[in-house]
């Protein structure tokens, strides 16, 4: 029920193409869902994020679309351009019992072709 | 700029040996974590911390031993019981237990190998 499920494992894509990558949950509990950013040899950065109030969330040309009732929530990187090839990780955070931890999905390594 | 620094960026172990992974913090966050990173596998929780003197075992835990004697600093030994220690290790922080909205930051990673 702690899982978070995550496709593709990876994903090519034509330089200005649309590149989606879907995460599922089950945990309803869960209140916040970021999104992470990895460059080989670097350590994740935060992308952008969701609250499970909002439906979508755009930021330039990255978009979170979430939908509670099907507890699925999936990135969508709009004119995808070389540089946006890298790993990105989905992700989920609940409070519960003092703990304070933060659920990954285990990436999605997308590359994008020039 | 504030950041977590992590070091050294390569470190090799011999059988036997035991060898301890640099984090250090400069965001004032209460809560600390470590990961391993290995190919298709993701990001799995090692070690965790709220409090300075307090730290709890994330989902593998065994082979690996951290300590919290300072806010800024949570350093992780991995211990010769660990008998598969090659891994890119993570170190990261947030503001702490009972906010809302609790990015992780995280740092540049180690990468260990057995020689």
């Amino acid at each position: 029920q702690q899982q978070v499920k995550q496709s593709p494992q990876s994903l090519i894509v034509q330089k200005g193409g649309i590149s989606i990558i879907n995460c599922a949950y089950e945990n309803t509990a869960f209140d916040y869902f970021p999104w992470y950013q990895q460059f080989p040899g670097k350590g994740p950065a935060l992308l952008i994020a969701i609250r499970p109030d909002v439906s979508e969330k755009k930021e330039g040309r990255f978009t979170i679309s979430f939908n509670k009732s099907a507890k699925q929530f999936s990135l969508h990187i709009m004119d995808s351009q070389p540089g946006d090839s890298a790993t990105y990780f989905c992700a989920a955070s609940i409070l519960m019992n003092r703990d304070d931890k933060i659920i990954f999905g285990k990436g999605t390594r997308l590359h994008i072709l020039p | 700029d504030g950041g977590i620094t992590q070091s050294p960026k390569y470190l090799f172990r011999k059988e036997g040996q035991n060898v301890t992974l640099s984090c250090e913090q400069n965001l004032n966050h209460d809560a600390m974590y470590w990961y391993r990173q290995d190919p298709g596998q993701g990001l799995r929780l090692i070690y965790y911390s709220q409090i300075v003197n307090d730290f709890q075992k994330g989902d593998i835990a065994e082979g690996y031993s951290v300590s919290r004697e300072k806010k800024e600093s949570f350093p992780l030994t991995v211990t010769s019981a660990q008998k598969n220690p090659t891994a890119f290790y993570l170190c990261a922080s947030s503001i702490g237990l009972g906010k809302l909205i609790q990015p992780q930051h995280f740092g540049d990673g180690t990468r260990l190998s057995i020689l």
